[in-house]
């Protein structure tokens, strides 16, 4: 089956660590995006990318890190200097082209202790 | 600066009537729309897209129409069902990119009733 995997489902971590969320995708996808969701917010873009070994920031791209060494792959590390990392975190793929429509992950909830 | 606007946070239907939900865009370089439905702690699902040259796109029981004057979009559901009880949000990307980068609404939630 084809689709995007992200764990774990859920995931605590005391204030001051780093944590890094996994995505992966079997869509054979070029583009991989990771947003964040606040309650009563929509979906904010926090990292993509088009390509392997190369990535951009989103709009809110601070505290956060990413790589992308496997097309498939593309890790978030959430870092000590995010303010506010307690989230609900989604993962998205796309095939690269003009009007290209996004699938999402299960996503991950992170709570900070 | 909000450049998708969903203004009802929340809309209740009866089950077997029509749900139509609204979203308004202030970026004119807008051109491709899509609507996504979301239940509690799950991922967002694709439902339907549009095309700046189109001003209505169909799918089963979903419609959506794209009014590029008004910088406004709609959802309609006919017949609603409990099961489309979720947040719906929409979301636009600019013309020219090679990634579809999006930018979302806030999301309204929609209560089917039986």
């Amino acid at each position: 089956d084809g689709g995007i995997t992200q764990s774990p489902k859920y995931l605590f971590r005391k204030e001051g660590q780093n944590v890094t969320l996994s995505c992966e995708q079997n869509l054979n996808h070029d583009a991989m995006y990771w947003y964040r969701q606040d309650p009563g917010q929509g979906l904010r873009l926090i990292y993509y990318s088009q390509i392997v070994n190369d990535f951009q920031k989103g709009d809110i791209a601070e505290g956060y890190s990413v790589s992308r060494e496997k097309k498939e792959s593309f890790p978030l590390t959430v870092t000590s200097a995010q303010k506010n990392p307690t989230a609900f975190y989604l993962c998205a793929s796309s095939m690269l082209g003009i009007q290209t429509t996004q699938y999402f992950g299960p996503g991950t909830r992170l709570t900070v202790l | 600066d909000q450049q998708v606007k969903q203004n009802s946070p929340s809309l209740s239907v009866q089950e077997g009537r029509i749900s139509i939900l609204n979203c308004d865009y202030t970026n004119s370089m807008f051109d491709y729309f899509l609507w996504y439905k979301k239940y509690p702690a799950e991922g967002p699902t694709f439902l339907i897209s549009i095309s700046s040259i189109k001003d209505k796109n169909e799918d089963g029981r979903f419609t959506v129409f794209l009014n590029k004057s008004a910088k406004h979009l709609s959802l309609h559901i006919v017949p609603s069902q409990p099961g489309d009880s979720a947040v719906y949000f929409c979301a636009a990307s600019v013309g020219g990119t090679s990634y579809g980068k999006l930018t979302f609404g806030q999301g309204t939630i929609l209560t089917v009733h039986p």
